[in-house]
C-alpha cells in the first residue's frame, strides 16, 4: 500500500549546491527502490534505481543510498543545475507502483 | 519508435460524455498500468493489467474501465465525464518481475 514517506516535499537549492530527497518505508520485504523525475509537462521518468542487495548506486550527479536497517532511501545530486528542476517520486514498489506527489526541487540559477 | 504511446494527447469534452483514451506499447512488457496525475501533481494508480489478472484501485469510480484487446494495449473508457475528472492520464507498462515503469507521454483531459 501507500507506505513510503518522501522529505521534504519542497526543495530549493542555489544551482551547483547538492540536493538530497528522502524516502522512509515500512515493508521489510521491500527489496526495489527507484526514483522518477518528473519535469514540467513531460512524463515521469525512471532516472535510478537500487535493489536491497546494494548500499548505494551512482551515476555521474546522481546517486541512491539504501539504509536497510533504518528502512530510508535517498536520492542525492550533486552541483545541481537549472535542468534539474522536476518533480522527484520515491514510489512504494509492489504489485503496483504508489507515487504520492513526490518532491518538487527548484534550481535557483 | 516510442515505448509507450497515448492518443490523444489533449481531450476536450462536455460533462455526461463518454471518451477513450488508447495506449500502446512496443516493448513487450507484461503488464500495464492506468495512473492519474492531479493539478497538486499527486500521481495515483488506477490499474494495473496482465494477461491473468486486473487489480483496481478501490477509490476508482466503476464509470472508469480498462479494456486490454491484447497484450500491448490498455485503453481506458470513461461514462459519465464529470469535472472532477479533467486531469492528466498516464498509462504505463513494465515487466512485472524486473525493474521500473515505462511512461507514455500522457493525455490531458479537460471536462467542462
Amino acid at each position: 500500500g501507500e507506505n513510503v514517506e518522501q522529505h521534504p516535499s519542497t526543495l530549493s537549492v542555489q544551482e551547483g549546491d547538492s540536493a538530497v530527497i528522502k524516502c522512509t518505508y515500512s515493508d521489510s520485504a521491500s527489496n526495489y527502490f527507484p526514483w522518477y523525475k518528473q519535469e514540467l509537462g513531460k512524463r515521469p521518468q525512471l532516472i535510478i534505481d537500487i535493489r536491497s542487495n546494494v548500499g548505494e548506486k551512482k551515476d555521474q550527479r546522481i546517486a541512491v543510498t539504501l539504509n536497510k536497517t533504518a528502512k530510508h532511501f535517498s536520492l542525492h545530486i550533486t552541483e545541481t543545475q537549472p535542468e534539474d528542476s522536476a518533480v522527484y517520486f520515491c514510489p512504494n514498489t509492489g504489485n503496483q507502483f504508489y507515487f504520492g506527489t513526490g518532491t518538487s526541487l527548484t534550481v535557483i540559477p | 519508435d516510442t515505448a509507450v504511446s497515448q492518443t490523444p494527447k489533449y481531450l476536450v469534452t462536455q460533462m455526461g460524455n463518454d471518451k477513450s483514451i488508447k495506449c500502446e506499447q512496443n516493448l513487450g512488457h507484461d503488464t500495464m498500468y492506468w495512473y492519474k496525475q492531479d493539478s497538486k501533481k499527486f500521481l495515483k494508480i488506477m490499474f494495473s493489467y496482465n494477461n491473468k489478472e486486473l487489480i483496481i484501485n478501490e477509490t476508482v469510480p466503476n464509470r472508469f474501465s480498462p479494456k486490454s484487446p491484447d497484450k500491448a494495449h490498455l485503453n481506458l473508457h470513461i461514462n459519465s465525464l464529470e469535472l472532477g475528472d479533467s486531469a492528466v492520464y498516464f498509462c504505463a507498462s513494465s515487466q512485472r518481475d524486473t525493474s521500473g515503469y515505462t511512461f507514455g507521454s500522457g493525455t490531458r483531459l479537460t471536462v467542462v
